[in-house]
């Protein structure tokens, strides 16, 4: 059964840092590229960052580039992403998810998410 | 950069009727189209890709079409469960893949 849990979340002043986890089980996970996705309160779903399977490759959404750093340890089957700058428009739940071998941007599975709360 | 825009907003149905949701993309995106359901405090689950494809485990009352920048997601007869908000998504290169979300809600 593939499964995907987020840590890290909390409560964290403007400017703080953050890192989030998201644990793999259940698949190869070097084989798939990853994303986190995040929804802040009573809003839509907003792409975030993208990770290649090998994690030679990074992608990022403008809101987040140069603040935000995606990662994966192949060998422990984890998924990071380091938050730092945090602003109160980060505030979200943010939820890793796993892409399809032939489309990696299509989320077949998604973690509960962890939560981010940017006040002071 | 591709922009998706869903509609309606909003969609008032009962139990047993049929839905239909929009989404249509600012350029085409060929057949790079997902759909998602998400209900309240839950992650969203993938339903659709490929425009036309159902995920794993979706009940065939859930069907896409569409290519281009048009697309439709159509629920044949609407169960309890499936009352949720539902989101396209186009799995180009685009850094805002998500349309906005079309909430179906009970009448």
């Amino acid at each position: 059964e593939v499964q995907l849990l987020e840590s890290g979340g909390g409560l964290v002043q403007p400017g703080g840092s953050l890192r989030l986890s998201c644990a793999a089980s259940g698949f190869t996970f070097s084989r798939h590229a990853m994303s986190w996705v995040r929804q802040a309160p009573g809003k839509g779903l907003e792409w975030v960052s993208a990770i290649s399977n090998s994690g030679a490759n990074t992608y990022y959404a403008d809101s987040v580039r140069g603040r935000f750093t995606i990662s994966r340890d192949n060998s422990e089957n984890t998924l990071y992403l380091r938050l730092n700058s945090l602003r109160a428009e980060d505030t979200a739940v943010y939820y890793c998810a796993k892409g399809l071998i032939a489309a990696v941007r299509v989320y077949d599975y998604w973690g509960q998410g962890t939560l981010v709360t940017v006040s002071s | 950069e591709i922009v998706l825009t869903q509609s309606p907003g909003t969609l008032s149905l009962s139990p047993g009727e049929g839905a239909t949701l929009s989404c249509r993309a600012s350029q085409s995106v060929s057949t790079d189209l997902a759909w998602y359901q998400q209900k309240p405090g839950q992650a969203p689950r993938l339903l659709i890709y490929g425009a036309s494809s159902r995920a794993t485990g979706i009940p065939d009352r859930f069907s896409g079409s569409g290519s281009g920048t048009d697309f439709i997601l159509t629920i044949g007869r609407l169960e309890p469960e499936d009352f949720a908000v539902y989101y396209c998504q186009q799995y180009g290169s685009s850094t805002r893949p998500f349309g906005q979300g079309t909430k179906v809600e009970i009448k």
